[in-house]
C-alpha cells in the first residue's frame, strides 16, 4: 500500500472551511483514498473516500488530483467539534490492510 | 445501529495477568480487525479475521497475545501474561469488504494499563 504524507498540525478558524492537503505520490490504479479522524480518545471515524473523481457526503469533500499524487479533504464549515487528527490512508478494494500515519491535528479555534 | 462494543472500556491490572478484551462486531460485517495504539507508535494493526478466520496476524507483538473469533458475532483478544508495555488502546473495528468499499467502523476502545 502507498504511503501518506500529511502536515502535523494545522490550525482553522470556527465557520471557516478546513482544507487538509495529503500526498500520496506512489498510488497505484487501483487505490482507494481514505480519510479518517480521531478525536481524543475515540475511535477513529470514516469520513469519506474516493478513486480518482471528487466526492462529497454531508461531513465533508474530497477533491483527488488528476495525476492522484495527492488529494485534499474538505470540511466546508469548520466547527469546534472538528478538531481532531485527520488520517488520509491509500488501500486498494482488494485489501483491508490500513497504514495509518501520524495524520494532520486540526484545531479549530473559535 | 449500536456500532461497534467492546469491553471493558478500562482495565487495570497487574504484570503477569491474563487480561481478556472483548468485540461485537456490527451485524452483517463480514472483517474484524484488532488494532492497538500507543503514543510511540501510533495505530498498529494486530489481527485481521475474515468470514471469522483469521487471515493476517503478522502483527501480532508476540505469543503472549492470541485473538479468537468462534461466530460471526463476537471476538476476543487475550494477553497472557500481562506486561507493562502491553499499556495501550485497543481498537475493534468492522467492515462489510465489498468491492470498492472496505470503510472500517471502529469501537470505542479499551484503554489498558498494565501496572
Amino acid at each position: 500500500d502507498a504511503k501518506t504524507t500529511q502536515p502535523p498540525s494545522m490550525d482553522c478558524a470556527e465557520g471557516r472551511a478546513a482544507n487538509l492537503p495529503c500526498n500520496h505520490s506512489t498510488i497505484s490504479g487501483n487505490e482507494y483514498v481514505y480519510w479518517y479522524r480521531q478525536i481524543h480518545s475515540q475511535g477513529p471515524q470514516y469520513i469519506i473516500h474516493g478513486l480518482k473523481n471528487n466526492e462529497t457526503n454531508e461531513m465533508a469533500s474530497l477533491i483527488i488530483t488528476e495525476d492522484r499524487k495527492s488529494s485534499t479533504l474538505i470540511l466546508p464549515h469548520a466547527t469546534l467539534r472538528d478538531t481532531a487528527v485527520y488520517y488520509c490512508i491509500v488501500s486498494s478494494s482488494g485489501t483491508y490492510k490500513y497504514i495509518f500515519g501520524t495524520g494532520t491535528r486540526l484545531k479549530v479555534l473559535a | 445501529d449500536a456500532g461497534v462494543i467492546q469491553s471493558p472500556r478500562h482495565e487495570v491490572t497487574e504484570m503477569g495477568q491474563e487480561v481478556t478484551l472483548r468485540c461485537k462486531p456490527i451485524s452483517g460485517h463480514n472483517s474484524l480487525f484488532w488494532y492497538r495504539q500507543t503514543m510511540m507508535r501510533g495505530l498498529e494493526l494486530l489481527i485481521y479475521f475474515n468470514n471469522n478466520v483469521p487471515i493476517d496476524d503478522s502483527g501480532m507483538p508476540e505469543d503472549r497475545f492470541s485473538a479468537k473469533m468462534p461466530n460471526a458475532s463476537f471476538s476476543t483478544l487475550k494477553i497472557q501474561p500481562s506486561e507493562p508495555r502491553d499499556s495501550a488502546v485497543y481498537f475493534c473495528a468492522s467492515s462489510l469488504a465489498a468491492s470498492g468499499r472496505n470503510e472500517q467502523f471502529f469501537g470505542p476502545g479499551t484503554r489498558l494499563t498494565v501496572l
